[in-house]
């Protein structure tokens, strides 16, 4: 069974670009959890959907983060314009239910210049 | 709200010997609590859970935990560390009626050395 997987696996941009990050959870997990660990402190959670629902966005930081899950797969977390302090890396997980453990991804670190 | 306190940064350890990596926690339900691996350029590998029930769980990779109600604590063990055990562990919690986003620590290096 394929784990969850993220891409792009890194992404260096400018301040002020656009990054979209793109997440493939578990097959036939419809819980699907963005998380983000900045400048080495602890892993903070930013929303959680289930399917194409967005159940909890209570850790968005600020409306330059915008996430989608169309039709209940895949997701992508979009960063528009990007801040220096969005720097990170960037979990992905996934679950079959709210009260089984999440699977993680192996993130996507960025990089904001 | 929630936390989780991981008080070592850094936890050394000579192989074979046994490993402790500590994990204190807040939450104002009964809690869910997970241990989770970061190996070097890997995401997070979920190690093992307690939920309820018998308060040692055993995980994957020789790895076990106690869950102790009255110092609110969920220690990570394990009796014989490998070199190969070298990795960053995150302690989680959520609250188990609560929303289902874990609240982690800051992570404890483990490191093993020869």
């Amino acid at each position: 069974e394929a784990g969850v997987t993220q891409f792009p696996s890194h992404s260096v941009i400018e301040k002020g670009q656009t990054v979209t990050l793109r997440c493939d959870p578990i097959s036939g997990h419809d819980n699907l959890y963005w998380y983000r660990r900045v400048m080495g402190k602890e892993i903070k959670f930013l929303l959680h959907f289930v399917k194409e629902s967005k159940q909890d966005e209570s850790g968005m930081p600020n409306n330059r983060f915008l996430a989608e899950r169309t039709g209940g797969t895949y997701s992508t977390l979009k960063v528009q314009p990007a801040e220096l302090e969005d720097s990170g890396v960037y979990f992905c997980a996934s679950s079959q239910g709210l009260h089984y453990e999440q699977y993680f991804g192996p993130g996507t670190r960025l990089t904001v210049t | 709200a929630q936390s989780v306190a991981q008080p070592e940064d850094q936890v050394n350890v000579a192989e074979g010997n046994p490993l402790t990596v500590k994990c204190t926690y807040s939450v104002s339900g009964n809690p869910y609590l997970f241990w989770y691996v970061q190996y070097p350029n890997r995401g997070l590998q979920f190690l093992l859970k307690y939920i309820t029930g018998d308060n040692l769980v055993k995980g994957s990779y020789g790895f076990e935990a106690e869950f102790n109600k009255s110092q609110t604590s969920f220690h990570l063990k394990k009796p014989s560390a490998l070199v190969s055990d070298s990795a960053l562990y995150f302690c989680a919690v959520r609250d188990m009626w609560g929303a289902s986003k874990l609240t982690f620590g800051t992570g404890t290096r483990l490191q093993v050395t020869l």
